[in-house]
């Protein structure tokens, strides 16, 4: 069974560009998640999926952050305009519905690489 | 914020046994413990977890005190390329919550 894939693995843009990152979640998992690792910092929350609908968008940097989930399958991550900052790994991790009190772990992608110059 | 509190960093001579520590002292009656594991810049990896019984599968064995303010990791014979961070992360049972990485521990295994 394939595990979450992301795409593009690595992206090099320049400030002012925009960037259109891609999640393809394990087959029937309805959650999706997005996170992201700037160097030298910790893994921090983006936003949560449950199907097309966000449920969570808390860990949202600002605007310039947009995630879609149409159709409750594939999430992209469109950054634009696209700042020095924004820089790091982008990773997308997706679970099961919890259900009957049991927790679900979650699966991560390898993670999308980001560069602004 | 994380809710755990671990070492910054641990080292591990390769073959023996690694026990990674956490302390949870305000975890609540309805979260588990889980583990999770970043190997160098690879997408993290979910480990093992727990409520307050000891688990054990093919990775890992997960050791949860009585009073559950603590536990600790143990991969039984470690080798190098159980090299990584590890994160203790407490979670809600029963919910699809986002979860919380915190700094975690950077175990190095020795040769």
């Amino acid at each position: 069974e394939a595990g979450v894939t992301q795409f593009p693995s690595h992206s090099v843009i320049e400030k002012g560009q925009t960037v259109t990152l891609r999640c393809d979640p394990i087959s029937g998992h309805d959650n999706l998640y997005w996170y992201r690792r700037v160097m030298g910092k910790e893994i921090k929350f983006l936003l949560h999926f449950v199907k097309e609908s966000k449920q969570d968008e808390s860990g949202m940097p600002n605007n310039r952050f947009l995630a879609e989930r149409t159709g409750g399958t594939y999430s992209t991550l469109k950054v634009q305009p696209a700042e020095l900052e924004d820089s790091g790994v982008y990773f997308c991790a997706s679970s099961q519905v919890v259900n009957r009190g049991l927790t679900g772990e979650l699966f991560f992608g390898e993670g999308s690489r980001l560069t602004v110059l | 914020d994380a809710k755990t509190t671990q070492p910054t960093s641990m080292d591990c001579a390769e073959g023996r046994a690694a026990n990674l520590p956490c302390n949870h002292s305000t975890i609540s009656g309805n979260e588990y413990v889980y583990w999770y594991r970043q190997i160098h810049s690879q997408g993290p990896q979910y480990i093992i977890h727990g409520l307050k019984n000891n688990e054990t599968n093919e990775m890992a064995s997960l050791i949860i005190t009585e009073d559950r303010k603590s536990s600790t990791l143990i991969l039984p014979h470690a080798t190098l390329r159980d090299t990584a961070v590890y994160y203790c992360i407490v979670r809600v049972a029963g919910r699809d919550d986002k979860i919380i990485f915190g700094k975690g521990t950077r175990l190095h295994i020795l040769p």
